[in-house]
């Protein structure tokens, strides 16, 4: 069965840095592509990043590019999200998500959410 | 402001089919494939419909989804309280960034 488990999350202030985590079982993460989604108190779901399954390509919203990073660690089997320069916008429950290809395509799955606030 | 446009609101009956639009552009929804997620209360979505019309094993047949040119719809029909949720479209556009529409807030009267 799959179970994508966030960690990482809490309270930031404002400029500051968080690195979220997300491990993965129940399927070969190194056949996925894997992305991060989140979704602001009160409002819709907001795409923020996806990584192929290799690694390789990587993929940002305008609104995190330059600031978050996106990595994965395929021999860990985890997924991770770099946030520097946080904003009180960027608050919000951050959602890993597996894809059901290799390169973004679909979420299929996804974890139960970890919440990010940024906040002085 | 989301690229992919839905409704704010949806109602129906028990019973009753309820259909949910979602509208882009010839960027995203006119060249790659819709997804549906339903989201209930205090929970993290889940994958309702893929490649357009597909349903993962275990969702009902009761949801269906279709696109037509630059437009995706939802459908759900035998209508039951445990489908008020949130639902969203997304697709790709042309550069690989990941779209959502506003959401769909479904109610059961």
């Amino acid at each position: 069965e799959v179970h994508l488990l966030e960690s990482g999350g809490g309270l930031v202030q404002p400029g500051g840095s968080l690195r979220l985590s997300c491990a993965a079982f129940g399927f070969t993460f190194s056949n996925y592509a894997m992305n991060w989604v989140r979704q602001a108190p009160g409002k819709g779901l907001e795409w923020v990043s996806s990584l192929s399954h290799g690694g390789q390509s990587t993929y940002y919203a305008d609104s995190v590019k330059g600031r978050f990073t996106i990595s994965r660690d395929n021999s860990k089997n985890t997924l991770y999200l770099q946030m520097n320069s946080l904003r009180a916008e960027d608050t919000a429950i951050y959602y890993c998500a597996k894809d059901s290809y290799g390169y973004p395509s679909t979420f299929d799955y996804w974890g139960q959410g970890n919440m990010v606030t940024v906040s002085s | 402001q989301s690229v992919l446009t839905q409704p704010p609101s949806a109602s129906g009956t028990p019973g009753q089919r309820v259909t949910i639009s979602c509208s882009g552009n010839s960027s995203n929804i006119g060249s790659n494939t819709v997804s549906w997620y339903q989201q209930l209360p205090g929970t993290a979505p889940k994958l309702l419909i893929y490649n357009n019309n597909q349903r993962p094993s275990g969702v009902p047949d009761r949801f269906s989804g279709s696109k037509s040119g630059t437009s995706a719809s939802l459908a759900i029909s035998g209508l039951q309280s445990e489908d008020e949720a949130d639902y969203y479209c997304a697709a790709w556009d042309g550069s690989l960034n990941g779209l959502f529409g506003g959401g769909t807030k479904l109610t059961v009267l």
